[in-house]
């Protein structure tokens, strides 16, 4: 069974920009949960996506957002990028058949987004 | 509110030789915890976690975790490590609704060396 993709792998942008990156869940997966890691804050985060509906939210501003599909794939976009959105985003994906937090979170290899 | 304090940031060991990374967590409710590893340029893995029951959680290559709730406290442990091993390692928690974030703490550098 093919794990988590994440696309683009890397993407170098400018200060003011958006990006949108994309997040392919395993196969039968419904949640999808979002994650920024840099060297200074670590692993945050984002927010998580069950049934096209976002169910938790961390603390970031509101130019990040997201949204999931019926086929459960998810997009994340950062709007008006800033030089401390440098990181490195990695999502996860996850059964989310026991309406509990037991289902194991399997993880993409990451999307390295540079801000210039 | 939870959160997880990784005692080490960096652990220099030789091959062979036995390996302990100490994650101490704080939550007022119950919580499951989790030991991930991450290879350069590469997502997270799940090494093992814990839900409930036996406080010995055996996990993927070998590795190990006990849960004390009376110190709060999840150590990872490894009887004879490898070069390979070498890696981050990162502990986390979660409460246990549906949608609950990974807290996950700083990060552990394993370093092995022959």
């Amino acid at each position: 069974k093919a794990g988590v993709t994440q696309t683009p792998r890397y993407l170098i942008k400018t200060r003011g920009q958006q990006v949108t990156l994309s997040c392919s869940p395993i196969s039968g997966h419904r949640s999808v949960s979002w994650y920024q890691q840099t060297p200074g804050q670590g692993l945050q985060f984002l927010f998580e996506y069950f049934s096209e509906t976002q169910r938790n939210k961390g603390n970031f501003p509101g130019r990040f957002s997201g949204r999931q599909f019926s086929n459960s794939r998810s997009e994340m976009n950062v709007s008006t990028l800033e030089l401390g959105d440098s990181a490195l985003y990695l999502c996860a994906s996850s059964l989310a058949i026991s309406g509990t937090s037991t289902d194991t979170q399997y993880f993409g290899p990451g999307t390295r987004l540079t801000v210039l | 509110a939870q959160s997880v304090t990784q005692l080490d940031s960096q652990v220099p060991v030789f091959e062979e030789a036995p390996v302990e990374l100490r994650c101490n967590y704080s939550s007022s409710v119950s919580v499951y915890l989790f030991w991930y590893v991450q290879y350069p340029n590469q997502g997270l893995q799940l090494l093992l976690k814990y839900l409930s029951g036996s406080t010995l959680v055996k996990g993927i290559n070998g590795f190990e975790a006990e849960f004390n709730k009376s110190q709060t406290s999840f150590h990872l442990r490894k009887p004879s490590v490898h070069i390979s091993d070498t890696a981050e390692y990162f502990c986390a928690v979660s409460g246990n609704q549906a949608g609950t974030a990974l807290i996950f703490g700083k990060g552990t550098t394993l370093s092995v060396s022959s």
